[in-house]
């Protein structure tokens, strides 16, 4: 069973800090890798996806990938009380023949006003 | 927009009955996928389907089965409930590539079994 590890948190801040959370995998082989972003009573969707070493920014978000160190973060710059939230860290895998996509169990972000 | 929709938010179900959580997507997506989540243990896989009729097991799959007659509607079967499938049921869906396409989430079922 592959592993996907995250801290479980909570992860607490203050609005207009930088928030840095972090993912690392087992799967060497691991080539695309996804945040999804759940708030507490809804269902999760896509924040970022990153399939190349390096850093991708989308607006207030950076997605930072280290393939030879296995770990993949995700910063949030300027924190919002409205990214409040669980993020989930995700990675795909080969298993039995097929891909799936393992989710890692979520940290949970606070930010305080 | 891309739209999953499961059958029920809140059910309860009894010890021992047979239960059916549907889920249906509007986007003509190949891959379906049955998830439990369950607090400190993350998304767990059930089951996922890559096209009509077909079906993979996932991490999890005892005590559950699936159904996929038509490419836009993934059952999950419960063949006997029990108190441990008592969890927060979540349908995706995603267009083609499992490693490169967005699974796209539906609100939820959440499942007491008593």
């Amino acid at each position: 069973q592959k592993e996907v590890e995250q801290n479980s948190g909570p992860l607490s801040v203050p609005e207009g800090a930088i928030a840095s959370l972090n993912c690392t995998y087992s799967d060497r082989g691991s080539q695309s890798f996804f945040w999804y972003r759940q708030y507490s009573g809804k269902s999760p969707e896509l924040i970022m996806s990153i399939y190349s070493n390096g850093d991708k920014e989308d607006g207030r978000f950076t997605a930072q990938l280290n393939k030879a160190s296995q770990y993949v973060s995700l910063l949030i710059r300027d924190s919002q009380p409205s990214d409040s939230a669980t993020y989930l860290c995700a990675v795909p895998e080969e298993s039995g023949g097929y891909q799936k996509v393992t989710f890692g169990t979520g940290t949970k972000l606070q930010v305080i006003p | 927009d891309v739209k999953v929709t499961q059958s029920s938010r809140y059910l309860v179900k009894r010890t021992g009955e047979k239960v059916f959580l549907e889920c249906v997507q509007d986007m003509d997506h190949e891959n379906m996928f049955w998830y439990r989540q369950d607090p400190g243990l993350g998304l767990r896989l059930i089951y996922f389907s890559y096209d009509v009729k077909m079906k993979e097991k996932g991490d999890i799959p005892e005590g559950y089965s699936v159904s996929r007659e038509k490419k836009e509607r993934f059952s999950l079967i419960l063949e006997s409930a029990s108190t441990n499938q008592t969890s927060m049921y979540l349908c995706a869906s995603s267009l083609r590539g499992i490693s490169t396409d967005t699974q796209y989430f539906g609100p939820g079922t959440r499942l007491t079994v008593l």
